[in-house]
């Protein structure tokens, strides 16, 4: 069955960059967009971006252009999104989630907190 | 931007039905979903492909579709409900997701 795995929770400070990984398995993972999602405390759920992760390429929200990447390596079937110049409304679980065959799975999130 | 909107709000009595209605311009072309979160929790897809229900989501569970509007259909509703509901779905081009603003279900 398809299973994503996130990495675990991460307490970073004002202006620095995390980067949170997707482990996939369960289907195959060139073949479907890996996209990112947060939410941030008592909000609502927003879309980061996706990459393609037959050829790299990314579509990132316009909001989080320039402070966004998303990678990954194809040979361990995992996907990476870094935020950089992180700011405390960055404060949020981020989610990976997938479609394979339009049906969309999600990764058990990932909470990053920003406080000096 | 392209934007989904949902009522922040819907109370129902148990055993009523509860209806949480999303209004996009492309949803007569792309797939809605649907997700129920309840505090803490991750969100639960509970409808994909407008009316699909996954494997282990109750029956009461249902979704539908008319022109630019999706809605989630909750028959009978219970007490375990209760949860915020967002709908999601993609642009006229097929590449950004869109989030409604979430729904918040209460059972009186």
């Amino acid at each position: 069955q398809v299973q994503l795995v996130q990495s675990g929770a991460d307490v970073m400070k004002p202006g620095a960059s995390v980067k949170v990984s997707c482990k996939a398995s369960g289907y195959t993972f060139n073949g479907y967009y890996m996209h990112w999602v947060r939410q941030a405390p008592g909000q609502g759920l927003e879309w980061m971006g996706r990459i393609n992760p037959n050829n790299g390429g990314a579509n990132y929200a316009q909001k989080f252009q320039g402070r966004v990447t998303m990678t990954r390596d194809t040979s361990i079937s995992t996907a990476y999104m870094e935020l950089s110049r992180l700011r405390s409304d960055d404060t949020a679980v981020y989610y990976c989630a997938t479609f394979p065959d339009l049906v969309p799975y999600w990764g058990q999130g990932t909470l990053v907190t920003v406080s000096s | 931007s392209y934007e989904l909107t949902q009522p922040p709000s819907v109370s129902v009595s148990p055993g009523q039905t509860a209806r949480i209605t999303c209004s996009g311009d492309a949803l007569p072309k792309e797939y809605a979903y649907w997700y129920q979160q309840k505090p803490g929790q991750a969100p639960i897809l509970v409808i994909y492909k407008d009316s699909e229900r996954p494997s282990g989501i109750p029956e009461r569970f249902s979704g539908s579709g008319s022109g630019t509007t999706v809605t989630l259909t909750i028959s009978g509703v219970q007490a375990e409900d209760e949860a915020d509901y967002y709908c999601q779905s993609t642009d006229s081009s097929s590449t950004f997701w869109v989030f409604g603003g979430g729904t918040k279900l209460t059972v009186l």
